[in-house]
């Protein structure tokens, strides 16, 4: 598609119940983001990849979460355990460089995860 | 510590009105970039403008303008005769920029929600 695309957009999970949430960037971009926004504030930075390499986890917020993109293009955000503090909106987004002068970040719809 | 504060939580404006949104920022470097992003109902966020801190100068893109000022650590951001289309949540946000990591690890502020009635 012409977009980041995600999957599911909403996700209802038992506490305690592992989830796995999907990003598909747009094509050929090489760098690829996850996000964390809660209620009423704005996304905080999870983890980046730079095609398959995971070069930044500083914002994962436990061991509990964990993500990965083993070929470069799709990612996946997965949580076990889940709690209630995790319930969010988790953003992906990605970009053709990662950063510069002209890079731009491209944000998907979001999964919204409710966790009861 | 990077930091973005948008002191306006909420706004609103009757259609056609011009409204300004509040920026500021904190970091401790010389290189860094400052956006805008639109989050509509929808939930997508949408980019607006990136600027070098840098590159001081204003910036108008049809109804929409940036005023940055270093002296003052702002990225204020306006929109002329504001439309019903217009309403959605607007976040400021700060990068490093890659002079120390490779890529943009982007701060966002807290956003403002901005409601026009028409």
């Amino acid at each position: 598609g012409a977009g980041v695309s995600q999957s599911p957009r909403y996700k209802v999970a038992k506490r305690g119940q592992d989830v796995a949430l999907r990003c598909d960037p747009i094509s050929g971009h090489v760098s690829l983001f996850w996000y964390q926004q809660a209620l009423g504030q704005g996304p905080e930075f999870l983890t980046y990849f730079q095609n398959e390499a995971q070069l930044d986890k500083s914002g994962l917020p436990s061991d509990r979460f964990f993500a990965e993109r083993p070929e470069g293009s799709v990612s996946t955000l997965k949580i076990q355990r889940t709690q209630q503090e995790d319930s969010a909106v988790y953003l992906c987004a990605s970009s053709l460089a990662g950063g510069g002068a002209t890079d731009t970040q491209y944000f998907g719809p979001g999964t919204r995860l409710t966790v009861l | 510590a990077q930091k973005v504060t948008q002191a306006q939580t909420e706004i609103s404006v009757v259609e056609k009105e011009d409204v300004t949104l509040d920026c500021v920022y904190e970091t401790r470097d010389t290189t860094y970039y400052l956006f805008w992003y639109k989050q509509p109902p929808s939930g997508e966020l949408v980019f607006l403008i990136r600027r070098n801190s840098f590159d001081e100068q204003n910036e108008i893109s049809g109804r929409y303008s940036w005023n940055f000022q270093k002296s003052t650590s702002s990225f204020n951001f306006t929109i002329t005769a504001s439309q019903v289309v217009d309403s959605a949540v607007y976040f400021c946000a700060l990068s490093e920029g890659i002079m120390k990591t490779s890529y943009d690890k982007v701060i966002f502020g807290p956003g403002t929600s901005l409601s026009v009635i028409p």
